[in-house]
């Protein structure tokens, strides 16, 4: 089963800063999810990109993907203390088996 | 509509009780799946169905159960507990599966085996 492979393990910035995350997969793929999780609570689903789509945008988020690199990345820009929290990649499912990554830890100090 | 509800909120068991972790989900969704996630780690797969009626194994199926009898309810059956079993546990569904739509995540359960 794919998963994808987040980097760095740990960031940690100041509020207004911008965030990257970047995520790398192993097989080729049709589309990826980016989902965040807050302390304690369950995964919610951030954005889906399409193979076709370069980049997409949600608010302050911007979602790169390179399927000749196999890799894409998370920006959030302008971050704030609420966006502390865990982020995932998500390749599509093999088998029926979406598996994950170890995530990126955001931490934003105001 | 409440998406995935997930019951218990906390569990405290000894070792070699048994205890059924609740999900269900009323969005009508024909995949439901559950993780757990240790301290600083990411979520594994224990389970996943893709139907009633179906259901098949994720990377770490060894001590826990599973059925679904219902499109809406997908219970975990810990057998005999183990103190490895302490975790927390996220029980989540999709349209297909997770392919083009995204899955839903219950707010877990958090399980601590003496």
């Amino acid at each position: 089963s794919q998963q994808g492979e987040e980097d760095p393990q740990a960031l940690s910035i100041q509020e207004g800063e911008n965030a990257t995350m970047n995520c790398s997969y192993k097989t080729s793929i049709n589309n990826l999810q980016w989902y965040r999780q807050n302390s304690g609570r369950g995964l919610v689903h951030l954005i889906l990109i399409r193979s076709n789509e370069r980049e997409k945008h949600s608010g302050r988020l911007r979602v790169t993907l390179d399927t000749s690199k196999k890799s894409s990345s998370l920006l959030i820009t302008a971050s704030r203390a609420a966006d502390t929290a865990s982020y995932f990649c998500a390749p599509p499912p093999q088998g029926g088996k979406l598996i994950f990554g170890q995530g990126t830890e955001l931490s934003v100090k105001p | 509509n409440a998406g995935v509800t997930q019951t218990p909120k906390f569990q405290v068991l000894k070792t070699g009780q048994s205890m059924t972790l609740q999900c269900a989900q009323d969005m009508n969704h024909e995949y439901m799946s559950w993780y757990r996630q240790d301290p600083g780690m990411g979520l594994r797969l224990i389970h996943y169905s893709v139907g009633a009626g179906i259901t098949d194994q994720g990377e770490v199926p060894n001590g826990y159960n599973v059925s679904r009898s219902t499109t809406e309810d997908f219970p975990l059956r810990l057998l005999s507990a183990a103190p490895s079993q302490t975790s927390v546990y996220f029980c989540a569904s999709s349209v297909e599966g997770g392919i083009h739509s995204p899955l839903h995540f219950g707010n877990g359960t958090r399980l601590t085996v003496t």
